[in-house]
């Protein structure tokens, strides 16, 4: 398996123009996860999915940001305007579970999208 | 809200010492607690976990405790190697559901 892939890998943009970052999760999984990393901020959990259901965003910063998954095998997250607070390291991960009873299972990390907004 | 605190924010060891590092936790439903390890310009990537319902956990030269009453829970590296040096994130997860909140992250040096 591939592992979870990310696109872009590395991202730069002006301010005020929308920036899509993607993600594929390892096939199988049924839950998805976009994290934030900055240095002042650590790793911030924005959204998580389970069988592509929407389950928790209370992590978005705000309403410039937005995630779909509008099937099993394929993510994005948006925003729009971007700002150059918005500068950090977008990390993608899958894992499988029940939305019921939750999940002890290891999430496995895509490599991440660097976003620079100048 | 749910919160996890992770000390110290940075640690620097002699190769071959000990390392600890502590997490304590606010929400007392939280019933799993993986430990990520994340090397320069890399991914996370999980080392080990431990669930609520044991106390300790060893993986050859990592260990884990749990406890629960206090609330806090430690990683802990023996015989500590070059290759150790990364930052590592402790996480908590509360009962049902998947969100899982991550610690600041400590970041480890160990010098040869």
């Amino acid at each position: 398996d591939a592992g979870v892939i990310q696109s872009p890998r590395h991202e730069v943009t002006e301010m005020g123009q929308e920036v899509t970052l993607r993600c594929k999760p390892i096939s199988g999984h049924n839950s998805l996860f976009w994290y934030r990393q900055t240095m002042m901020r650590g790793l911030e959990l924005l959204i998580y999915f389970n069988n592509n259901v929407p389950i928790d965003d209370s992590g978005m910063p705000e309403d410039r940001f937005s995630a779909k998954m509008p099937n099993a095998s394929f993510s994005t997250l948006k925003i729009q305007p971007s700002e150059p607070r918005d500068s950090a390291v977008y990390f993608c991960a899958s894992t499988t579970g029940n939305s019921g009873r939750g999940t002890y299972n290891e999430q496995f990390f895509g490599p991440g999208t660097r976003l620079t907004v100048l | 809200g749910e919160n996890v605190e992770q000390h110290p924010s940075t640690l620097s060891v002699q190769e071959g010492d000990s390392a600890v590092i502590k997490c304590t936790y606010s929400d007392s439903a939280s019933n799993y607690f993986p430990w990520y390890k994340q090397e320069l310009g890399k991914r996370p990537q999980l080392i080990i976990d431990i669930r609520s319902n044991v106390g300790e956990k060893k993986d050859q030269r990592i260990a884990v405790t749990l406890n629960k009453t206090a609330k806090h829970f430690s990683l802990h590296i023996t015989e500590t190697q070059p290759e150790d040096s990364a930052v590592y994130f402790c996480a908590a997860k509360g009962t049902g559901g998947f969100k899982t909140i991550f610690g600041a992250g400590t970041r480890l040096f160990v010098k040869a």
